[in-house]
């Protein structure tokens, strides 16, 4: 099956820094969709990214399906935007990755 | 619009016992995914049910079940539970089957397994 890879594991980051999470993906895909899971578990959609590029706020995101990889922009972070992201691919039977789990400190 | 709904939140079973969930999809979706997460594994697929039919299941034994209903609610069940099935279990709908919309998922049933 198809294999979705995420990095960095971990990221710790200032109030108001600006970071980058990747998504790398084995194979050709449909549909790319990047989430944030919050501390009590949640699981909340960003992006729903196939391939180009979407903003939403501070969040945008880019898929360059060709060469199989995602991007996660996050500009200016708040403490609010702490938890895991994760990438996933497929509809209705999602592949996710392992995530990225961010702190944001004050 | 009610988001995904699941219940119960918290459950806490000792081994060898069985376990039903159960999950609301949004009005109207007619596509239920199941996952499981724990720390080890991360997030994987249980089964997709879709018009009361099953039609993906992942990777996990035969204790794991479920079923959709006509109005499109689903249940999951777990029979004879291991220590390892201690995880995060989360209901995701949509629209349709292999929609490109995007999934929405409910805020999880979290299981012990004692």
């Amino acid at each position: 099956g198809i294999q979705v890879e995420q990095s960095p594991p971990d990221l710790i980051l200032q109030e108001g820094a600006n970071s980058t999470l990747r998504c790398n993906f084995s194979d050709s895909v449909n549909n790319l969709q990047w989430f944030h899971q919050n501390p009590w578990g949640q699981l909340i959609n960003l992006f729903y990214i196939p391939s180009g590029t979407k903003q939403n706020g501070r969040l945008s995101a880019t898929t360059v399906a060709t060469e199989r990889y995602s991007l996660l922009y996050i500009s200016s972070s708040q403490t609010t935007d702490s938890g895991v992201y994760f990438c996933a691919v497929g509809y209705s039977t999602l592949t996710f990755g392992k995530g990225t789990m961010l702190l944001v400190s004050p | 619009k009610a988001g995904v709904t699941q219940t119960p939140r918290y459950l806490i079973k000792t081994r060898g016992q069985q376990v039903t969930l159960s999950c609301s999809p949004i009005s109207g979706h007619r596509s239920v995914s199941w996952y499981q997460q724990t720390p080890g594994q991360g997030l994987q697929f249980l089964f997709e049910y879709f018009s009361e039919t099953q039609r993906n299941k992942g990777n996990f034994p035969g204790r794991f079940s479920g079923r959709q209903f006509s109005n499109s609610r689903s249940e999951m069940n777990v029979s004879t539970l291991e220590l390892g099935d201690s995880a995060l279990y989360l209901c995701a709908s949509s629209p349709e089957r292999g929609s490109t919309d995007t999934q929405y998922f409910g805020p999880g049933t979290r299981l012990t397994v004692l």
